[in-house]
């Protein structure tokens, strides 16, 4: 199994930071690595897709970049509904991977 | 509106069975491949299990094989899980959910969960 490493686990960051999380896969999977957000309670919201494409509706302050092994998701402009926890996935092959999390909170 | 809606949820002792169900609407749900991921509350996403379109194909998590059945009723826009021989660590939150659709495995939609709770 490919195993998805995040880190920090947990960053505080304040309104207008830009945030930075790394995601590490134990194997390259080329540009196959998905990142969710979920906030307490509710399911998780895809943002981004094949490491850099945003999904429709999502706004343009997250970013996503990478291959094979190390992706990182950027938020440019931390805003007041961004604080959640994200997740990256693998998309290359199954069993789908999840990454343990990072949890984005108020500074 | 697009949708997904689970349920099933319960407590049941550890040995026994449950039975999710998830309906969808709002898309062609007999078009597109779906999954079941769960997560223990205040711990990360794992997936179990999935299906393709028609029902043919299945995988599994190896923490659920031989236990979980994932099946699908595209008459009825429904998706399944059959839990079977159900342990304490089979607690979470369960989520149907699907496939973007394309090139390789993203989920772009999900319901919002049942909670199974395994214990005597």
């Amino acid at each position: 199994d490919i195993q998805m490493t995040q880190s920090p686990s947990s960053v505080s960051a304040s309104v207008g930071d830009r945030v930075t999380i790394t995601c590490r896969a134990s194997q390259g999977i080329s540009s196959w690595l998905a990142w969710y957000q979920q906030k307490p309670g509710k399911a998780p919201k895809l943002l981004i897709y094949a490491a850099s494409s945003l999904q429709s509706g999502v706004p343009s302050r997250f970013s996503g970049n990478g291959s094979e092994t190390n992706f990182t998701l950027t938020i440019s402009s931390l805003q007041p509904e961004d604080f959640a926890t994200y997740y990256c996935q693998q998309g290359d092959r199954f069993p789908l991977t999840f990454g343990g999390g990072t949890e984005v909170e108020v500074k | 509106e697009v949708d997904l809606v689970e349920s099933g949820g319960g407590l049941v002792q550890p040995g026994g069975s449950l039975r999710l169900s998830c309906v969808a609407s709002g898309f062609t749900f007999s078009r597109q491949w779906m999954y079941w991921v769960r997560q223990v509350p205040g711990k990360g996403l794992v997936w179990v299990s999935r299906i393709n379109s028609d029902g043919s194909s299945t995988t599994y998590a190896d923490s659920v094989k031989g236990r979980f059945t994932i099946s699908r009723d595209n008459a009825k826009n429904t998706l399944y899980l059959q839990m079977n021989s159900l342990r304490a660590e089979d607690t979470a939150v369960y989520y149907c959910a699907r496939d973007r659709g394309g090139s390789y495995y993203y989920i772009d939609l999900w319901g919002q969960g049942t909670l199974v709770t395994v214990s005597s």
